[in-house]
């Protein structure tokens, strides 16, 4: 079962507007994983969250955790046409550790 | 470079050829993974193997067949493959499936297409 939904499925900003991203999931998780992916390339890992953990920062990003909504968000501040990319968010399931990906969000920060 | 390699970046085959994509990780991880990343779709978890055993297989057509020698190599045999079956694959390592947090290093991908 998909574990990450992501919402918007696009989005286009200025350079320096904030970006928000929504994630939902559908089963109880262990923790919440956010990546980037550039065009073409493979995912980096950006930050997670566990599921004892409300909100999490890492230098420009913030991320929240609602287990009772079952939903994260993932903050850009002050964006940079650098962070143009996909923007994905993963549920690990509790016991045997397997991350399920959703769709993503596409970032485009224009100068 | 993230540690994790995967080879060949651009593949095109056709139906009735065989070919292999490899990965390979200088990370010291215990556990990898297959992914295919097909446009519009969420990335599909093929294969998992952790300490060299496979312990997962999604349903996976036979045409496809993982092959992991020891935990540093990974290997994805391909053989009478299907246009469906073009998209970007990726090779993905982490310390383990059960010790504590679950971050995968992704390698760049591998990018098939069938014709």
């Amino acid at each position: 079962s998909q574990q990450g939904e992501e919402d918007p499925q696009a989005l286009s900003i200025q350079e320096g507007e904030n970006a928000t991203m929504n994630c939902s999931y559908k089963t109880s998780i262990n923790n919440l994983q956010w990546y980037r992916q550039n065009s073409g390339r493979g995912l980096v890992h950006l930050i997670l969250i566990r599921s004892n953990e409300r909100e999490k920062h890492s230098g420009r990003l913030r991320v929240t955790l609602d287990t009772s909504k079952k939903s994260s968000s993932l903050l850009i501040t002050a964006s940079r046409a650098a962070d143009t990319a996909s923007y994905f968010c993963a549920g690990a399931n509790t016991g045997f550790q397997k991350l399920v990906f959703g769709t993503g969000t596409r970032l485009l920060v224009s100068p | 470079e993230t540690g994790v390699t995967q080879t060949p970046r651009h593949l095109v085959m056709g139906m009735t050829n065989k070919k292999s994509l490899k990965c390979e990780q200088h990370l010291g991880h215990n556990a990898m993974y297959w992914y295919k990343q097909s446009a519009k779709k969420p990335l599909e978890l093929m294969f998992v193997y952790n300490f060299k055993e496979q312990t997962e297989n999604n349903s996976v057509p036979s045409r496809f067949s993982p092959e992991c020698p020891n935990s540093s190599h990974l290997f994805l045999h391909l053989h009478t493959l299907q246009p469906e079956d073009s998209a970007l694959y990726l090779c993905a390592s982490s310390q383990d499936m059960v010790s504590g947090a679950n971050v995968l290093t992704f390698g760049a991908g591998s990018r098939l297409t069938v014709l």
